[in-house]
């Protein structure tokens, strides 16, 4: 069974720009979470998607926005990109939302740097 | 907000040694997971402990969990040198998936 996927692996962007993250998630799994890793603040949880509906969100700017789709393939877009947006982004799959006994795994992560 | 808080928060340990390391929260909770990441890597799940369990095994790993402290500890026998990694505990409150991180522990296992 093929992991969680994230492209791009590298990417570099100038202040301004906006740009564009895409997870997939394990193959039937439904739930795609968002994280956000900086050496500063740690992991931050970003936003949650369930069946193409966002079911939570952190507490980000709304320059930050995703989406599902339906086969469960998530992206995330940040627009109006600032030097603190450099970060690992990490997207996570489970099985599904709110029974408290799923884990959740994780694909390798996009690192954007923002120059 | 996050809610794992681990202490040590860096350790070294020679091959072969026990590590330990403690993770605090601050809410109720559904589950408490830790994860493993390799150098700025995605995350590995290591080990998930439900609410009404108080410890759980997997190959050289235990962990506890003490709901009455809120606190969890995650303990690794017999330390490889593959062990060197970054280790967050996360906690997951009820009816949803988002994982709260704590800021992690880096552990170094020398051979």
């Amino acid at each position: 069974k093929a992991g969680v996927t994230q492209t791009p692996r590298y990417l570099i962007k100038t202040r301004g720009q906006q740009v564009t993250l895409s997870c997939s998630p394990i193959s039937g799994h439904r739930s795609v979470s968002w994280y956000q890793q900086t050496p500063g603040q740690g992991l931050q949880f970003l936003f949650e998607y369930f069946s193409e509906t966002q079911r939570n969100k952190g507490n980000f700017p709304g320059r930050f926005s995703g989406r599902q789709f339906s086969n469960s393939r998530s992206e995330m877009n940040v627009s109006t990109l600032e030097l603190g947006d450099s970060a690992l982004y990490l997207c996570a799959s489970s099985l599904a939302v709110g029974t408290g006994n799923t884990e959740a795994f994780f694909g390798q992560g996009t690192r954007l740097t923002v120059v | 907000s996050q809610q794992g808080e681990e202490d040590p928060q860096a350790l070294s340990i020679q091959e072969g040694e026990n590590a330990t390391m403690n993770c605090s929260y601050k809410t109720s909770i559904n589950n408490l997971q830790w994860y493993r990441q390799n150098s700025g890597r995605g995350l590995v799940h290591l080990i998930l402990i439900r609410s009404n369990e108080r410890e759980k095994h997997s190959g050289r790993l235990r962990v506890t969990l003490d709901t009455s402290k809120k606190s969890s500890s995650l303990l690794i026998t017999a330390s490889r040198a593959a062990d060197t990694a970054s280790y967050f505990c996360a906690t997951v409150s009820y009816g949803n998936n988002r994982l709260a991180f704590g800021k992690g522990n880096q552990v170094v296992v020398i051979p």
